[in-house]
């Protein structure tokens, strides 16, 4: 079965420091695809980054980077140069594979940024 | 374009009502779902449509119906409301399967 497991519950980090949010995920599908929404204080999901499971080269949009490391299932969320605004709940999702439509999502990542 | 809508924002109901929440998108997309947020578990998938006339169950879809009768709408029925179904719902829309779904601003339901 599908499954994405992010380990940190809760995350601290400098402002303008890099922070690295973890996501890994279980599949037996060759086709899938992995993404990342951020979901503030004020309840709703934006999405960020989104890597296909065939893309050769790690996603990146704008400050957001996705570590993919294939073997490993491992799909993990690089924030550069953290900001006071990128206080919020983050979540990793897979899109089930070829043909399929449905996509899970992990527990999320609440990270809190410091001044 | 408005985007993904929801209405209500916020809804208290007693155990045994029912009620629909509202679900429309303006961008001409095809697939539709249904999820709920729970504290600590991420977001669940209830029910999902795939065009017009074409629904199916997700991860958690006991005591919710939908239906798709146009694109732009899909509703959500919860046919018996129970304490278990208090939760924030997200109603979603894509354009296909490979791009990025977006999120309505979500519905805080309370059943009391």
């Amino acid at each position: 079965a599908q499954k994405i497991t992010q380990t940190q519950p809760g995350m601290f980090v400098q402002e303008k420091e890099a922070v690295t949010l973890d996501c890994t995920y279980d599949t037996s599908d060759p086709s899938y695809g992995l993404f990342w929404y951020k979901q503030p204080s004020s309840g709703e999901m934006i999405f960020l980054i989104y890597q296909g499971s065939y893309d050769q080269q790690n996603a990146t949009e704008g400050r957001y980077s996705l570590n993919f490391q294939k073997a490993r299932k491992s799909a993990n969320l690089v924030i550069s140069a953290s900001q006071l605004g990128d206080s919020a709940m983050y979540f990793c999702a897979m899109r089930e594979g070829t043909g399929g439509f449905k996509t899970i999502f992990g527990a999320g990542t609440r990270l809190f940024v410091k001044a | 374009n408005a985007g993904v809508t929801q209405t209500p924002k916020f809804q208290v109901l007693k155990t045994g009502q029912s009620m629909t929440l509202q679900c429309a998108q303006d961008m001409n997309h095809e697939y539709m779902s249904w999820y709920r947020q729970d504290p600590g578990m991420g977001l669940r998938l209830i029910h999902y449509s795939v065009g017009a006339g074409i629904t199916d169950q997700g991860e958690v879809p006991n005591g919710y119906n939908v239906s798709r009768s146009t694109t732009e709408d899909f509703p959500l029925r919860l046919l018996s409301a129970a304490p278990s179904q208090t939760s924030v719902y997200f109603c979603a829309s894509r354009p296909d399967l490979y791009n990025e779904q977006f999120f309505g601003p979500g519905t805080r339901l309370t059943v009391l």
